[in-house]
Parts: structure tokens; C-alpha cells; sequence
């Protein structure tokens, strides 16, 4: 595969369950990125990750937990969300010396019940 | 605080017609802007960019136009398609986040 991959596609989860979302980037990026997709919002930055290492954390609550453990791979851990943390997840990554050009994954949709 | 938004929310124009997406942002020191498409189940896609030294970019069927003055962005689509049916971001870097998006403008095109 090519590009910046997302799975799952679709998730719907309880306020209790304990999920993961994955991201993976063929594209030999240095950072990755975490957005957040809601219905008539901008897109809003979750975390940002230049060589593994998170260099930005905009205020998110805890039970979003990000994990990088390699510069091509990007996990987000859900734990005891609420419903209004239903959005589209999207992960993007670049080069961190040209951090204004993202290449977006697919995203995954997620319902919180 | 500094923010990027788009003029209208909805857009519907006729094949073959030329379209225009508009993007107002506040940030005067933002040197860098980017289009986006997004199509339904898919992420952003990257369309067009321009720095602020230009005033004017030009693609495959786009162009974008930048205004400094009034800080205004936008998008022209030539001969509109059904394929260009999507919903359309600017975002702006100013070098401090990498990127900052507006809320999006959906495009819809009539066959």
C-alpha cells in the first residue's frame, strides 16, 4: 500500500470500552499528526509527533492517549469516551522540515454510544 | 484568537461551469496556504498551494488567488465536473502551528 493508511474505517464503541486507532505512513515521513473531524468544525490538531517524539499536545483530554513508536507508525488509545467525542480521526504525516505539506490518511469514523 | 473561515458553506454550480470557493483568514503573518479536497469517506487531499510573495498560482483546471490587502484566498475551478464534487478547506501556516483550517466549503456540481 501507498500513502497514509487508517484502520479501522469505522468504529463504534461504548463510553467504557478501551479501543485503539492506527495509523501507518508509507511515505518515509518524519512526523505525524492526529486531527480531529467534527461535523461543521474545522479540523482540529490533537497531537503532533516529529521522530517519534510528541512535540505538541493541543489540550486534549486523557482518555486520548497517542502512541508513536516508529516514525511509520501512529496509534491513538481511546479510553471512557464520550459521546461527543463521535468524529472522523485523521491521521496525516510529512516531512518535519515541511510540516505545512500533510498527506491525510482515509480516516476513521467513530461513534461513541 | 487568529482564525481561518470560509465565506459560504454550501456551493452548487452547473457542469462545465467555472467555480469559486472563497477563504477569509485573520492571520497577517501567515506566509503559506494550502487547498484541500475532501470527498465523502476520504481525507484531505492536497490541491493547489501558494506563498505569500505571490499573489497568484496556477494548476491543472485550478487557480488560486491570493489578497494580501484584505487577506482574503480563493479557489477557481475551471469547467466544473462531477468528480470535483467534495468539500474544499484552505488552511494557512504561519510557521508557529504547521497548519490551521477553515471549516470547509461543499461543492456540489449539477449534471
Amino acid at each position: 500500500e501507498t500513502g497514509v493508511t487508517q484502520t479501522p474505517r469505522h468504529l463504534v464503541m461504548g463510553m467504557t470500552n478501551k479501543k485503539s486507532l492506527k495509523c501507518e505512513q508509507h511515505l518515509g515521513h518524519n512526523a505525524m499528526y492526529w486531527y480531529k473531524q467534527s461535523a461543521k468544525k474545522p479540523l482540529e490538531l490533537m497531537f503532533v509527533y516529529s521522530l517519534e517524539e510528541r512535540v505538541e499536545n493541543n489540550s486534549v483530554p486523557s482518555r486520548f492517549s497517542p502512541e508513536c513508536p516508529n516514525s511509520s507508525h501512529l496509534f491513538l488509545h481511546l479510553h471512557t469516551l464520550q459521546p461527543e467525542d463521535s468524529a472522523l480521526y485523521l491521521c496525516a504525516s510529512s516531512d518535519w522540515g515541511q510540516k505545512e505539506t500533510q498527506y491525510f490518511g482515509p480516516g476513521t469514523r467513530l461513534l461513541v454510544l | 484568537g487568529e482564525s481561518v473561515g470560509l465565506h459560504l458553506p454550501t456551493l452548487s454550480v452547473q457542469e462545465g461551469d467555472n467555480s469559486i470557493i472563497n477563504c477569509a483568514y485573520s492571520n497577517s503573518a501567515s506566509d503559506y496556504f494550502i487547498w484541500y479536497k475532501q470527498e465523502s469517506g476520504k481525507g484531505p487531499q492536497f490541491i493547489i498551494d501558494i506563498r505569500s510573495n505571490m499573489d497568484k498560482r496556477q494548476g491543472q483546471r485550478v487557480t488560486v488567488l491570493l489578497n494580501k490587502t484584505v487577506k482574503h484566498l480563493s479557489l477557481q475551478i475551471a469547467a466544473t465536473q462531477p468528480g470535483d464534487s467534495a468539500v474544499y478547506f484552505c488552511a494557512e501556516n504561519s510557521g508557529n502551528t504547521p497548519l490551521v483550517f477553515g471549516k470547509g466549503t461543499r461543492l456540489s456540481v449539477i449534471a
